[in-house]
């Protein structure tokens, strides 16, 4: 069946330690999104990525990297410089030009450091 | 004033009621409008996308109202599966023309449907 994989689904790592969130989806969409959620708050988008090799940052970019090497493919590496990085991580895709809104997403991955 | 503002609730209704929620939104240039729905630590998923004329989907009506810069959301016939959090969702369209970048969501409605 087609859609967008993440793993890990929870993840647990200790202050200062870099992770690295994958995302991979095998709907031939073009764009790419990961976004973060607080509770009790909206989504927020780290970094989007229209096309491989490209990649745009969002609203609160700083403390994340990505990479856009294969269109499939979108990982996010939380970097040690993210103050507050225990958060809901989701990853998104949808049709590169698509003006529906609809994003199709992974089922997330909850980062818990300690 | 914040780009795409909820009432978070609670909803607490019983089954079978009616309830409606509303969302606004302060950037008049917004383009389309969507309603997502997310279930508890789930991911959200599209519920419906919100038309200028107004759409409906079996039990749920989307309208909007460009002039007071509001859509809502109805739920008629409430059922305990639609217990969910409803986020409003606002497109402002970039002039790259790349409009995905600028998915604004809000926090969400949670709505709670009782026995």
């Amino acid at each position: 069946d087609g859609g967008i994989t993440q793993s890990p689904k929870y993840l647990f790592r200790k202050e200062g330690q870099n992770v690295t969130l994958s995302c991979e989806q095998n709907l031939n969409h073009d764009a790419m999104y990961w976004y973060r959620q607080d509770p009790g708050q909206g989504l927020r988008l780290i970094y989007y990525s229209q096309i491989v090799n490209d990649f745009q940052k969002g609203d609160i970019a700083e403390g994340y990297s990505v990479s856009r090497e294969k269109k499939e493919s979108f990982p996010l590496t939380v970097t040690s410089a993210q103050k507050n990085p225990t958060a809901f991580y989701l990853c998104a895709s949808n049709p590169r030009g698509s003006y529906t809104g609809e994003l199709f997403f992974g089922e997330g991955s909850r980062l818990t450091v300690l | 004033r914040k780009e795409v503002e909820q009432d978070p609730g609670p909803f607490n209704v019983p089954e079978g009621a009616t309830v409606a929620f509303n969302c606004t939104y302060s950037n008049s240039a917004s383009q389309s409008f969507f309603w997502y729905r997310q279930d508890c630590r789930k991911e959200p998923k599209l519920l419906m996308s919100v038309y200028s004329s107004g759409n409906e989907d079996g039990r749920f009506t989307a309208q909007l109202n460009r002039a007071s810069q509001y859509i809502s959301l109805l739920i008629r016939d409430s059922k305990l599966s639609d217990s969910a959090t409803y986020l409003c969702v606002v497109n402002v369209q970039s002039n790259s023309g790349g409009s995905q970048g600028n998915l604004i969501f809000g926090k969400g409605t949670k709505l709670s449907v009782k026995p």
